[in-house]
């Protein structure tokens, strides 16, 4: 029972390099989201999807952008990286999302360090 | 717009004793209320949810009731273990973007033998 896999797991970063997150569910999910965590700041969402073939911008989108490739998968691209985008990322997906109480299940996470 | 105020933490505590953790919520509408947990080096997962006002969720001992009046979820457990040590995140579900959760800023619990 996989869930939500997400990879790399850790990657360093030169600033001004690109790359992409890769975010896959198996979960038959319709709503996936990709968050941010920096210490002392809770989770912040970057962008989420609520179906396939669409995306929106969340609290924290500047510096990255989304495909939603299929219903399994999201990805994140950071096309210039920049230091302050260093962070633990956290794919998560749910069924109808939260509003009606259904659960956001997340992935590992993925640690990025930009220098 | 919507948030989540929790308290700050580091918490430390000796094993069995009693947990509280504080949550309060600004939101419009009846959001879901959801507590997660997150152990060192691993992602969140969900320990509780409460969808309405009065619900109690609870979960491998730990409770926490959906109180509208003083719009609060806090986060209880009577007798903590060490293996309790993590991260606890309030979050409610924000019906204005498909779901997506807001999160408080986490609470780090630590419990000694």
């Amino acid at each position: 029972n996989a869930g939500v896999t997400q990879t790399p797991k850790f990657q360093v970063l030169k600033t001004g390099q690109s790359m992409t997150l890769q975010c896959a569910q198996d979960m038959n999910h319709n709503s996936m989201y990709w968050y941010r965590q920096d210490p002392g700041m809770g989770l912040r969402l970057i962008y989420y999807s609520a179906s396939e073939g669409t995306t929106d911008k969340g609290e924290v989108p500047n510096g990255y952008n989304v495909s939603r490739l299929n219903k399994r998968e999201f990805s994140l691209r950071l096309e210039s990286a920049a230091p302050s985008q260093t962070s633990v990322y956290f794919c998560a997906s749910s069924g109808m999302g939260g509003r009606s109480g259904n659960t956001i299940y997340f992935g590992e996470g993925s640690w990025l360090t930009v220098v | 717009g919507n948030s989540v105020t929790q308290m700050e933490g580091p918490v430390t505590l000796s094993e069995e004793a009693f947990l509280t953790i504080n949550c309060t919520y600004t939101a419009t509408g009846y959001p879901s209320l959801f507590w997660y947990v997150q152990y060192p080096g691993e992602g969140l997962q969900l320990l509780l949810k409460a969808t309405k006002a009065d619900d109690k969720g609870s979960n491998k001992g730990f409770e926490a009731t959906y109180r509208k009046e003083t719009t609060s979820f806090h986060l209880e457990k009577g007798s903590v273990q060490v293996s309790d040590s993590a991260v606890y995140f309030c979050a409610l579900s924000d019906q204005g973007s498909q779901g997506n959760l807001i999160f408080g800023k986490g609470t780090k619990l630590s419990v000694k033998p």
